[in-house]
């Protein structure tokens, strides 16, 4: 199985803040990568998929980088609606998995 | 408008069965994979199962793997699973979710999720 490991496990920032959030994958992925925001007792909401691509809707501030093993997920002048709970999940290959998880607090 | 909608869940003994039923519409069902993640209270996101739109694949966790089964009527624009001698680590929130193409799992949308409690 592939394993999906997100640094950090929470992080502290600012409205306005610019943030990045790392994804590392055990083996390579190509770019089959997908991004996920999910605020408490919702659903997930997917945000970027093929590890750069963003999801129809989603703001024009969260941006995706990656090839192969390492990735990130940057928001840049951080909303208060920002502050949530992302994960990264790779999609290449069955089983699918996810990270644990960085969640996003206000400082 | 793409709308999911989750059903089914409740509190069941170790050992008991469950059927989940997601009811979708807004979109053209049978054409698209359709998908079940679970999220334990508290914890992360873990892919369950997925089924194509065409029925002809299905894939499954290794942790459910021989207990549950994916399945869909193309006819009613439904999905399935059925959860056979349930234990408690299989305690989540089920969320159904629409596959945004075939090959690869990106979720583009998600029900708004059913409970299920396994306990004795």
């Amino acid at each position: 199985d592939i394993q999906m490991t997100q640094s950090p496990s929470s992080v502290s920032a600012s409205v306005g803040d610019r943030v990045t959030i790392t994804c590392r994958a055990s083996e390579g992925i190509n770019n089959w990568l997908a991004w996920y925001q999910q605020h408490p007792g919702k659903p997930p909401r997917l945000l970027m998929y093929d590890a750069s691509r963003l999801q129809s809707g989603v703001p024009s501030r969260f941006s995706g980088w990656g090839f192969g093993t390492d990735f990130t997920l940057t928001i840049s002048g951080l909303q208060p609606e920002d502050f949530a709970t992302y994960y990264c999940q790779q999609a290449k290959s069955v089983p699918y998995t996810f990270g644990q998880g960085t969640r996003l607090e206000i400082k | 408008e793409v709308q999911l909608l989750e059903s089914g869940g409740g509190v069941v003994q170790p050992g008991m069965s469950l059927r989940l039923t997601c009811e979708a519409s807004g979109f053209t069902f049978r054409r698209e994979a359709m998908s079940w993640v679970r999220q334990a209270p508290g914890k992360g996101l873990e892919w369950v199962s997925t089924i194509s739109g065409s029925l002809d694949s299905t894939y499954y966790a290794d942790s459910v793997k021989g207990r549950f089964t994916i399945s869909r009527d193309n006819s009613k624009n439904t999905l399935f699973l059925q959860m056979n001698n349930l234990g408690v680590e299989d305690t989540a929130i089920y969320y159904c979710a629409k596959d945004a193409r075939s090959g690869g799992l990106v979720l583009d949308y998600w029900g708004q999720g059913t409970l299920v409690t396994v306990s004795s």
